[in-house]
């Protein structure tokens, strides 16, 4: 079985702080991790992907997630936060040779101006 | 290139009425798949199709069918709507089945 724990439901930030969206997953093998962006009204955007190398993975819009293998973890950073990053935020595991992804429950991220 | 499309994008229905939500994706993606999104439940997969001519049981199939029309359309349908089926429907798409999924926009739809 695979699985996500987003152990936050939010994520409150102010402008300008850095933002650490945390997720940690449970898997069979080698993991495949994904960030997706959720605005409101809209479909989910990918962000980036780990999927074996570098353990520091860079993303759009600034994003990055750090892999750790021995803490099973794939957090989401940003630097500096925006106001536009205000948003729902994903994380997803998928097994070597599984092609169905596992979704957590999301984070709801708001950067206060 | 307009990537995954959907439609429609609100419906409202009745309890026990049938309907069939469309996707398509214009580029040339060998897998597709439904999903559905409900409050603090992430996204859970319905049915996916790993290539044309083939579908498969996701983990949430039940009162749903699918049917992978072509490479390009990969349509849900709803044979008898009840209220638990109210929710957010996305269809996606990837090269195969072990690569990155972009989504479409999304298909709200509302069963009384």
């Amino acid at each position: 079985a695979q699985s996500v724990a987003q152990p936050e439901d939010q994520v409150n930030v102010a402008e300008g702080n850095p933002l650490t969206v945390k997720c940690t997953y449970s898997v069979s093998g080698n993991p495949y991790l994904f960030w997706y962006v959720q605005y409101p009204n809209r479909g989910l955007q990918f962000l980036l992907k780990y999927i074996t190398g570098d353990n520091l993975v860079k993303g759009s819009y600034g994003f990055e997630a750090e892999f750790n293998k021995s803490q099973t973890s794939f957090h989401l950073k940003k630097p500096s936060a925006l106001v536009s990053d205000s948003a729902l935020y994903f994380c997803a595991v998928r097994a070597y040779g599984n092609n169905r992804l596992a979704f957590g429950k999301g984070n709801q991220v708001v950067v206060i101006p | 290139n307009a990537g995954v499309t959907q439609t429609p994008k609100f419906q409202v229905l009745k309890t026990g009425q049938s309907m069939t939500l469309q996707c398509a994706q214009d580029m040339n993606h060998n897998s597709m798949y439904w999903y559905r999104q409900d409050p603090g439940m992430g996204l859970r997969l319905i049915y996916y199709s790993a290539s044309e001519g083939t579908t498969d049981k996701g983990e949430v199939p039940n009162g749903y069918n699918v049917s992978r029309l072509n490479k390009r359309e990969f349509s849900l349908r709803l044979e008898s709507a009840a209220p638990s089926q109210t929710s957010v429907y996305f269809c996606a798409s990837s090269v195969h089945r072990e690569e990155t999924q972009y989504f479409g926009p999304g298909t709200r739809l509302l069963v009384l």
